[in-house]
């Protein structure tokens, strides 16, 4: 089966650094994928992950592990306008296509 | 560059009224184009996708169905909505072949059933 598993909602502290994790069961991996989406708006590409390890994007970096079925979101210097859904979402190389998680609800407080 | 383009943005229909959602996207060719549902607190579910056009594939049983009458245009319609297809419906697109390329996706459409 296909299932992708993320912490429904966190709450960090403007500055902080969060963490979001991303568990994932495919048949079948080509990369994993994270994207922003703030409320009322459509989701925008944030990093993917191909093969083992960490990419880093400025603010945002993202880890892969194959064989353990897991990914995580770093976001370091939280800033207000962080607050925001994060999807993970794997494409199956069996059929190209991306399964998206439920979404992890990230509130950032002062 | 690329461009993606969904209209109307919001949209108030009656229960067994008929549906139809347009995607345009713009700067590339032959791009793979997807219609997702996003249901109120829930994730992105896949509708339909293309790879070509006339070549649409359903991922679940509905009363949607999607035509690409153009290379770069994609609409979702249905014949007699249903309250349950109220949601925020977004287009996306990737480049064509099999690389892990990420998609990007329109601005959506919020349709509400009533």
């Amino acid at each position: 089966g296909q299932n992708i598993d993320q912490p429904t909602e966190m709450t960090a502290t403007e500055g902080a650094i969060v963490q979001i994790n991303c568990t994932y069961q495919t048949s079948g991996f080509n990369g994993l994928f994270w994207y922003q989406q703030h409320a009322g708006e459509a989701p925008t590409f944030l990093s993917y992950n191909v093969l083992d390890g960490l990419e880093e994007k400025g603010r945002f970096s993202s880890f892969l592990s194959r064989s353990k079925g897991y990914s995580y979101l770093l976001l370091k210097e939280l800033q207000m306008k962080d607050s925001a859904s994060y999807l993970c979402a794997v494409r199956s190389s069996n059929t190209g296509k991306l399964i998206f998680g439920q979404g992890t609800t990230l509130q950032v407080k002062p | 560059s690329q461009t993606i383009h969904q209209w109307p943005a919001t949209l108030v229909q009656p229960v067994g009224s008929p549906l139809s959602l347009e995607c345009t996207v713009e700067g590339t060719s032959n791009p793979n184009l997807y219609w997702y549902r996003q249901a109120a607190g829930r994730g992105l579910q896949l509708l339909f996708y293309s790879v070509g056009i006339g070549q649409i594939s359903s991922e679940v049983p509905q009363n949607l169905s999607a035509s690409r009458p153009q290379d770069r245009q994609f609409i979702l319609s249905s014949k007699k909505l249903l309250l349950s297809d109220s949601g925020f419906y977004l287009c996306a697109w990737s480049p064509a072949g099999t690389n892990p390329y990420e998609q990007y996706f329109g601005p959506g459409t919020r349709l509400t059933v009533t």
